[in-house]
C-alpha cells in the first residue's frame, strides 16, 4: 500500500529546542516538498528536493533545515531560530510528470505546537 | 504574497451545486489543480486540468478554465455533507513547484 507517512501526528516543542519532523514515502517519487499551513494563509513552501542529496529553499526557509540522504526520506528540522513554529506541517511528493502522475501526493501532516 | 486567489468561505445547502472560484497570475502555468482538505488531514487531489482545455468533468465535479481571464472554477453538483472541507486551487510553476491559494472553506448546511 503506497503512500507517505508523516510522524509524529502531534509534536510539542519547548522554546529554544530543535525538533525533527519525519516524512517517509514508498511511492518511488523523485520530488519531495515541505509546506507550512497557517489558518487563512494557505500553504507556504519551506524546502523542496527534486533528487537525492540536493534540495532548495522555498519561500520561508529561515529557521528550518532539511536533508535528503535517501530517496524515501526527507526530514524537516525546525530550529530554535524559527520564532513562530506553531503550525500544521505537510510533506508532499511528486513523481515525474512524463509518467502521467500529475499533482502532489500529501501526507497526513504533523501539528507542531510551542509550549 | 500569493499568486493564486480564492474567496475564503462558501456556504451551500445540501443538494445544491457549489461553485468555487479561483484566479491565478502565471499565464505559463500548464496544469491547474483542485485539492480537498478535511479537518486535521493532508490534501487530497480532486482533479486537474491542462491549460489547453476549457472544461473537464469527472462525476459530480466540473472544472472550467478561462485562460484569457486566468480564472478557474470548480463546480460540485448535488453537494453532500461529506463535501464540507477546505478546497485549494493550485497552479504549476515552471520549476515543478505548485503555488496554492489560501483555500475556500465550504460548509454544507442541511
Amino acid at each position: 500500500d503506497g503512500g507517505i507517512t508523516q510522524s509524529p501526528k502531534y509534536l510539542f516543542r519547548k522554546e529554544g529546542q530543535n525538533v525533527t519532523l519525519s516524512c517517509e514515502q514508498n511511492l518511488n517519487h523523485d520530488a519531495m516538498y515541505w509546506y507550512r499551513q497557517d489558518p487563512g494563509q494557505g500553504l507556504r513552501l519551506i524546502y523542496y528536493s527534486q533528487i537525492v542529496n540536493d534540495f532548495q529553499k522555498g519561500d520561508i526557509a529561515e529557521g528550518y533545515s532539511v536533508s535528503r540522504e535517501k530517496k524515501e526520506s526527507f526530514p524537516l528540522t525546525v530550529t530554535s531560530a524559527q520564532k513562530n513554529p506553531t503550525a500544521f506541517y505537510l510533506c508532499a511528493t511528486e513523481g515525474l510528470r512524463d509518467t502521467k502522475n500529475y499533482g502532489y501526493t500529501f501526507g497526513s501532516g504533523t501539528r507542531l505546537t510551542v509550549v | 504574497g500569493e499568486d493564486v486567489e480564492q474567496s475564503l468561505f462558501l456556504s451551500v445547502r445540501e443538494g445544491d451545486s457549489s461553485v468555487i472560484n479561483c484566479t491565478y497570475t502565471d499565464s505559463s502555468s500548464t496544469y491547474l489543480y483542485w485539492y480537498k482538505q478535511e479537518p486535521g488531514a493532508g490534501l487530497q487531489l480532486l482533479t486537474y486540468i491542462f491549460s489547453n482545455m476549457d472544461m473537464k468533468q469527472d462525476q459530480r465535479l466540473t472544472v472550467l478554465l478561462n485562460k484569457k481571464d486566468k480564472h478557474l472554477s470548480l463546480r460540485i453538483a448535488d453537494t453532500q455533507t461529506g463535501d464540507s472541507a477546505i478546497y485549494f486551487c493550485a497552479e504549476s510553476l515552471n520549476d515543478y513547484k505548485l503555488s496554492f491559494g489560501a483555500g475556500t472553506t465550504v460548509t454544507v448546511r442541511a
